[in-house]
């Protein structure tokens, strides 16, 4: 059974870096039908898509967040990280680690498996 | 950008049909996919390409698309079934995009 697993610091200084990692079990980072992807949900609030991330590099980004975020994928680790820079208040969020399914191993599919998320909040 | 709009809150009795309404420039268009989010939990896909279902959702749960709205319908409805809903489409440029989502409450 598929399972996704978010780690990396719970606390980030406001201006610095936030990096996270989704470790993959179950399944493969490699697996051609999927994309993979990164969705936050502030607290008490809805979700945003941040971006999503393909093996081989195709990687599509939230416009609003293009400009301070990078996705990639560590096929070794079995792993999809993210990394946003210049991380302010309003990136407090839970952030999530997803699937995207779909007919045609595009990315405009769905998020079929979620794994738990981790919470970062940005200190100031 | 594209904006999905979704009541906050929807509110019906046990046994009863709840619809949760999702209203976006001719959605009916676009491939809908709806979640399920109980208090602390990450969500769960429960209808996704407008009206399929995953395994291990009940029937009860279905969906639809027509025009500038998709709904997702709740038959006989349980208390467990109490939950935040979101929509979600796909969108050119904009990428992936939610609705505000809808806070079910079962009476």
């Amino acid at each position: 059974q598929l399972q996704l697993q978010e780690s990396g610091p719970g606390l980030v200084r406001a201006s610095e870096t936030l990096s996270l990692t989704c470790t993959v079990s179950g399944g493969s980072v490699r697996d051609t039908s999927y994309y993979w992807a990164w969705i936050r949900q502030p607290p008490g609030k809805g979700l945003e898509w941040v971006g999503s991330v393909y093996y081989n590099g195709n990687i599509y980004y939230n416009p609003s967040l293009k400009s301070r975020i990078s996705l990639s994928t560590d096929t070794s680790q079995n792993q999809v990280s993210l990394k946003m820079n210049s991380v302010a208040a309003a990136d407090t969020a839970v952030y999530y680690c997803a699937r995207v399914a779909s007919f045609s191993s595009s990315w405009y599919g769905w998020f079929d498996s979620w794994g738990l998320g981790t919470l970062v909040t940005v200190s100031s | 950008s594209y904006v999905l709009t979704q009541p906050p809150s929807v509110s019906v009795a046990p046994g009863q049909t709840a619809s949760i309404t999702c209203g976006g420039n001719d959605i009916g268009r676009k491939g809908v996919h709806w979640y399920q989010q109980k208090p602390g939990q990450a969500p769960v896909l429960v209808v996704y390409d407008d009206s399929d279902r995953p395994s291990g959702i009940p029937e009860r749960l279905s969906g639809s698309n027509s025009g500038n709205t998709a709904t997702l319908t709740i038959s006989r409805v349980e208390a467990g079934d109490e939950a935040d809903y979101y929509c979600q489409v796909w969108h050119g440029g904009d990428g992936g995009v939610f609705g505000g989502g809808t806070k079910l409450t079962v009476l």
